[in-house]
């Protein structure tokens, strides 16, 4: 099992659609959870991050953190074309380290 | 407000052959990180610095050295180029060890070695 398992994707959705990416963690220690958006030949940019249950939004971004099923899903309401990229999810470990590990991604396609 | 800076952003080297990757930050943060990034296997952290005058072994050191060299500037070495090391490089820095507020990252290196 994968520390940190995304769906590969692509996920497909139309524009001004809701885009619901998902995550998933195998440390129940861990603390911090991050989104990170990566478009082709870039490198990854810092959206979210999150600590606590529940919901955290910013802008059109919302991420969602449950700690007890241990996952963590993003969701892009109004979806705009210029949203298509891959998005990294990461997860800070707990106990014994501070490390980060990051999925491998979710390859995000808007259609315009 | 350049943030995280690394140079070169491509290099082809021949196997056997050595290089740097260099990678500065202007934010003041303390710990600084390289990853590699292959296709299907997502990020993965090389050797990372916790603060100036140290640095630690990630997922996968072997090959690599690196050196903290003040705290704006952490370069990554490959001493001899193997064909497995293509790849694509990211130096990130944080503000501390603790990762809180996560990564900024630097524009990238890709490297081939054939």
């Amino acid at each position: 099992q994968k520390e940190v398992e995304q769906n590969s994707g692509p996920l497909s959705v139309p524009e001004g659609a809701i885009a619901s990416l998902n995550c998933t963690y195998s440390d129940r220690g861990s603390q911090s959870f991050f989104w990170y958006r990566q478009y082709s030949g870039k490198s990854p940019e810092l959206i979210m991050f999150i600590y606590s249950n529940g919901d955290k939004e910013d802008g059109r971004f919302t991420a969602q953190l449950n700690k007890a099923s241990q996952y963590v899903s993003l969701l892009i309401r109004d979806s705009q074309p210029s949203d298509s990229a891959t998005y990294l999810c990461a997860v800070n470990k707990g106990a014994g380290g501070f490390k980060t590990i990051f999925g491998a991604g979710t390859r995000l396609f808007v259609k315009a | 407000n350049a943030g995280v800076t690394q140079t070169p952003k491509f290099q082809v080297l021949k196997t056997g052959q050595s290089m740097t990757l260099q990678c500065a930050q202007d934010m003041n943060h303390n710990s600084m990180y390289w990853y590699r990034q292959d296709p299907g296997m997502g990020l993965r952290l090389i050797y990372y610095s916790a603060s100036e005058g140290t640095t630690d072994k990630g997922e996968v050191p072997n090959g690599y050295n690196v050196s903290r060299l003040n705290k704006r500037e952490f370069s990554l070495r490959l001493e001899s180029a193997a064909p497995s090391q293509t790849s694509v490089y990211f130096c990130a820095s944080s503000e501390s060890e603790a990762n809180n507020y996560g990564y900024t990252f630097g524009s990238g290196t890709r490297l081939t070695v054939v």
